[in-house]
Order: C-alpha cells, then sequence, then structure tokens
C-alpha cells in the first residue's frame, strides 16, 4: 500500500513571497490533516478535511493560509505572501473513515529568508 | 487552552534497559491518547492508542499506561535498542490530535 505522498520535499522561499504544497493521501482514506510543525515542537494541526468538506480550520492563518481538497482526493496548501516565521515542516496526513490512527507524509521543509 | 507536555527534551539509556518517557496533560479529559515515532527528516509513525477506560496496552515491546487520576500516560520501550533511538510524540484526543513537543530517546551501545 503506498504511503502518503507530498511534494516538493524542500522549497526555499524569500518573505512576502507565495508557495504551494501538495498532498495525496493514502488510496480510499476520507479524512486528511495538514500539520504545522515547527523546529523543536510537536505537529499542529492546519487544517481538517472529511472528503472535500472543512472539518476544522480553527488554527489556519486565515489572512495567509489557504487549503482545498478537490474531488476529495489529493489537496493543496498555499501560503501568500509569506512571513519568516512560517519556516517549519508541513506534514499531510490520513486516515480512514472513523480510523483514529493518522498516517503522515515525509513533510515538505519550507525555509522562509 | 488544551495542553500536552512531554517532560524531558532528551533522554540517554543503555542498550538492553527499559526506557520510560512521560507524558501530562491538564484541565482536560482526552477521550484517547496516542504515541508515535519520528525519525529525522520523516512524518510521525503510529505506535499505540490507549483509550481513557484502558489502563495499559503492549505490543511487542512497548507498553502504554493511562492514568486519568494522575492526567499521565507511561510509554515503555522493554529491552532497548540502538535501533529504537528517534523521537517519540504523545498525542491527546478531544476533537482533534494535540502533540507534545516530543522525547528525543539515544540508546547506546
Amino acid at each position: 500500500e503506498a504511503g502518503v505522498a507530498q511534494s516538493p520535499r524542500y522549497k526555499i522561499i524569500e518573505k512576502r513571497q507565495s508557495v504551494a504544497f501538495w498532498c495525496n493521501p493514502i488510496s480510499g482514506h476520507a479524512t486528511l490533516y495538514w500539520y504545522q510543525q515547527i523546529l523543536g515542537q510537536g505537529p499542529k494541526l492546519l487544517i481538517q478535511f472529511q472528503n472535500n468538506g472543512v472539518v476544522d480550520d480553527s488554527q489556519l492563518p486565515k489572512d495567509r493560509f489557504s487549503a482545498e481538497r478537490l474531488k476529495g482526493v489529493d489537496s493543496t496548501l498555499k501560503i501568500q505572501p509569506a512571513k519568516l516565521e512560517d519556516s517549519a515542516v508541513y506534514l499531510c496526513a490520513s486516515s480512514g473513515a472513523y480510523q483514529e490512527t493518522q498516517y503522515f507524509g515525509p513533510g515538505t521543509r519550507l525555509l522562509v529568508l | 487552552s488544551q495542553k500536552i507536555e512531554q517532560n524531558s527534551e532528551a533522554l540517554n539509556i543503555q542498550e538492553g534497559k527499559t526506557a520510560t518517557l512521560t507524558c501530562n496533560y491538564t484541565n482536560y479529559s482526552p477521550a484517547y491518547l496516542q504515541w508515535y515515532r519520528q525519525d529525522p527528516g520523516r512524518g510521525p509513525v503510529f505506535l499505540l492508542l490507549i483509550r481513557e477506560n484502558e489502563k495499559e496496552k503492549r505490543k511487542e515491546r512497548l507498553k502504554v499506561t493511562f492514568d486519568t487520576t494522575l492526567k499521565q500516560s507511561l510509554f515503555h520501550i522493554t529491552a532497548s535498542q540502538p535501533a529504537d533511538s528517534a523521537t517519540y510524540l504523545c498525542a491527546s484526543y478531544t476533537d482533534k490530535l494535540i502533540f507534545g513537543t516530543g522525547t528525543r530517546l539515544q540508546v547506546f551501545p
């Protein structure tokens, strides 16, 4: 079974630029999550999708972050404009319906200069 | 606000010994706790889940306990090996998973 795929793996941008991350969850998984993990901290949930609907985006900085999951499969997370404090690893995870286990992708490491 | 704390940033132990990691939460009652392993440059990998009505769970060399009175979970790795060296994350669930900052375990020969 293929795992959660994310791209790119690394991205370096300057502040005020925009960036987008892509996630392909495990086939058949209805729930998709985006987390932000700052160095030395645990992952923090940014947004949770159930199929293509948003379940929780309470911790998403909506003035600069946006996410979508068209057709309930792949998802993209965008930051526009980026700030220095957005430097972090962005993790995508997925889980099956009624499953508590989350399967994480390798993450995208973002550095904002 | 809901917080979960892992007491040790780092833990160094000798191969063959039991590693014990601690996770504490305050002011709320999680439905369950999860433990994940994270290696450098990789995403977390699920290890164990324990529900609020369970006292102990085991999986091979891993054991987790959940004490709702102390608001604490302990994670044990018995007969530890250098390959167990990684960061271990505790997470609590109410309406979302909230992760601790992790404990970096180093097992030396």
